[in-house]
């Protein structure tokens, strides 16, 4: 019974390509997000969404869209991939009005060749 | 801006042996959560501790807010506490609620 899951956990592509990262949360928050991490092991935020609204985007190349369909469902489209666009990428969501405490999905690894 | 900033960067143990990591954090940081993220790459959950200390097992954290710094002990180490240990801090209210990571501490637990 995964809390945050997320789909693939691996996403091997071609530069170029377009690909999609789906994440679901059954814990009923209110707000998800998508971070990055990077070869460094070093992890960013990326957006946040509140309720099926964008609330934070840290200066993401607008070849990154977030989808929100329901609060309980932040998709990740990724469009003409590049090399540096290869990291782990993980969703994970918060109850913003309560404790805010956030959890995380498995991560998916994107390597684009 | 926000910032993290968490020491060692690396530590290297034998099993048995106990260990603190540390966590500093700046004035717009009002919550705090550790995270360890295993060897296969899932980030679990540890803590979530803004203040005060709470434990788990072998492991347990302390937050002083008020000196802006949060320390995680591991006692009794095994192999499989290996990995590398993040915290972070959370910022913004209400919707701009996010988390700000540390660079984390790589923990090898050798037999």
């Amino acid at each position: 019974d995964t809390a945050v899951s997320q789909t693939p956990k691996y996403l091997v592509t071609q530069m170029g390509n377009d690909k999609s990262i789906k994440c679901e949360q059954n814990l009923g928050h209110d707000t998800m997000y998508w971070y990055k991490q990077d070869s460094k092991k070093f992890l960013k935020i990326m957006f946040s969404y509140n309720n099926k609204e964008l609330i934070i985007n840290e200066t993401v190349p607008n070849r990154f869209s977030p989808k929100s369909p329901d609060k309980a469902h932040l998709n990740l489209h990724i469009n003409s991939l590049e090399l540096g666009d290869s990291a782990v990428y993980f969703c994970a969501s918060s109850q913003v009005a309560g404790t805010g405490e956030a959890f995380f999905g498995q991560g998916t690894r994107l390597t684009v060749v | 801006g926000i910032q993290v900033e968490q020491s060692p960067p690396d530590l290297i143990l034998q099993e048995g042996a106990n260990s603190t990591l540390r966590c500093n954090f700046s004035d717009s940081v009002n919550n705090l959560q550790w995270f360890h993220q295993n060897p296969w790459g899932q980030l679990i959950n540890l803590f979530y501790i803004p203040s005060g200390t709470k434990q788990n097992g072998r492991l347990s954290a302390t937050t002083v807010a008020t000196e802006r710094y949060s320390l995680l002990y591991i006692s009794s180490s095994q192999t499989t506490d290996s990995g590398v240990y993040f915290c972070a801090g959370a910022s913004g209210g209400g919707s701009n609620y996010k988390l700000t990571f540390g660079k984390g501490t790589l923990l090898t637990v050798n037999p």
